[in-house]
């Protein structure tokens, strides 16, 4: 079946790198996504991940893929208050169209 | 601002009444989605429309109906709610159905049914 799992909270200090982590059971799944959602606004995709690659980087951000423990993580590097969000994983699954399965978001505060 | 605008961004209705959320995308995509959010609960997909025609319906109650006149709007019509119901209602659109692009987000609809 389709579920996608993440922790609730993390916590960070401002300069530190923060690393949220995901894991899902569908080993069909094609491509692999991060989305920020700040206080009272939609979801913004950050960065996404084909299943065939082991690790992504844009900026300050790092997508890795572990795809036998059917692991993902995002660390961002040097995080700043601004990336106080709540953070959600999401998977596509092959032949699924594009239906996006999220995981039940992880809440970053970044405190000074 | 992503290009996909959401009216009303609050709602507090009764559950007699009838309402609608509307969404409005200026991207040219050809898929819109609604997206259910309640706390602590992953978001959950409630229909999709690709061009107009319905493509996904997740074992939606029938209390919510949706609409999609043309490619650029859709609609979430609203009647004898529970108070359950109670969520942030996020409307989303993407190029096409098929594939994995991108999907842009509203801001949503935040829901409260007394």
């Amino acid at each position: 079946g389709e579920d996608v799992e993440q922790s609730l909270f993390l916590s960070v200090r401002e300069g530190d790198s923060s690393v949220i982590n995901c894991t899902y059971t569908d080993s069909s799944s094609t491509y692999l996504y991060w989305y920020k959602q700040e206080p009272g606004a939609g979801l913004q995709l950050l960065t996404y991940i084909f299943s065939n690659m082991d690790m992504k980087q844009d900026q300050r951000l790092t997508v890795l893929l572990n795809k036998k423990d059917k692991h993902l993580s995002l660390r961002i590097a040097d995080t700043q208050t601004g990336d106080s969000a709540i953070y959600f994983c999401a998977e596509i699954l092959t032949g699924g169209g594009n239906k996006l399965t999220f995981g039940t978001g992880t809440q970053l505060k970044v405190e000074l | 601002e992503t290009g996909v605008t959401q009216t009303p961004r609050h709602l507090v209705m009764g559950m007699t009444n009838k309402k609608s959320l509307k969404c409005e995308q200026h991207l040219g995509h050809n898929a819109m989605y609604w997206y259910k959010q309640s706390a602590k609960k992953p978001l959950e997909l409630m229909f999709v429309y690709s061009l107009e025609e319905r493509v996904e319906n997740n074992s939606v109650p029938s209390r919510f109906s949706p609409e999609c006149p043309n490619s650029s709007h859709l609609f979430l019509h609203l009647h004898t709610l529970q108070p359950e119901d109670s969520a942030l209602y996020l409307c989303a659109s993407s190029q096409d159905w098929r594939g994995a692009g991108e999907q842009y987000f509203g801001p949503g609809t935040r829901l409260t049914v007394t």
